[in-house]
């Protein structure tokens, strides 16, 4: 079964760091662009980031309210995504969640097909 | 940045159609992608490439465009159908854009 599972997430100070993971299974995970996004409370889907492909050189593209705190990375011997997030706010409270295109790269006729069970992340004192 | 803009609520009776609109300026020349969330659970892809359907997704669920908006349709609504829906485009090749969200209330 094609499939992400997600991991991490918590309770965490202000101004602290939390890292959170996605883990792919039944399909090679390389080939795949993988994107985060979020939904705080109350609120609508948000895109927070994506990474390239090895094929696509790996680039990355962070949206404004989180470039320069939040650094995606992957791992592709492992099958797993990371989203390292520093300098959190309250604001950053939302579950997070994982999703794959089915592409390597950005092409307007994909869409995010499979998605990850999301995590919580809580951003208080 | 782009910009996607659709009506926060609708409500709809069991048996009826569900017509969830996606306006965007000249959104005519994107692709529009649909979402369907239910709380407490992941994002399913529900419409694709304007109006393709994703293996298992019921053809009760359709999507269309005219001029500058995108429209899915849901036929038949059940009481299962009740989520939030988002659509969602590429801006260039390095943005997603999502709408706002409609939530769908089944009376």
């Amino acid at each position: 079964e094609v499939q992400l599972e997600q991991s991490g997430g918590g309770l965490v100070q202000p101004g602290r760091s939390l890292r959170i993971s996605c883990t792919g299974s039944g399909f090679t995970f390389g080939d795949y662009l993988i994107s985060w996004f979020r939904q705080a409370p109350g609120k609508g889907l948000e895109w927070v980031s994506f990474i390239r492909s090895k094929a696509y050189g790996g680039t990355i593209e962070y949206a404004a309210s989180v470039k320069g705190r939040f650094t995606i990375s992957r791992d592709d011997s492992k099958g797993i995504a990371y989203l390292h997030m520093i300098s959190l706010k309250s604001e950053d409270t939302a579950v997070y969640y994982c999703s794959r295109l089915p592409s390597g790269s950005v092409a307007p006729h994909y869409a995010f097909d499979i998605w990850g069970q999301g995590t919580m992340v809580t951003v208080s004192s | 940045s782009y910009v996607l803009t659709q009506t926060p609520s609708l409500s709809v009776a069991p048996g009826q159609t569900a017509r969830i609109t996606c306006g965007g300026n000249n959104i005519g020349s994107k692709n529009v992608h649909w979402y369907q969330h239910q709380s407490g659970q992941a994002p399913l892809l529900v419409v694709y490439d304007d109006y393709d359907r994703p293996s298992g997704i019921p053809e009760r669920f359709s999507g269309s465009k005219s001029g500058n908006t995108a429209t899915l349709t849901i036929s038949r609504v059940e009481a299962g159908d009740e989520a939030d829906y988002y659509c969602h485009v590429w801006d260039s090749s390095t943005e997603v854009v999502f709408g706002g969200g409609t939530k769908l209330t089944v009376l």
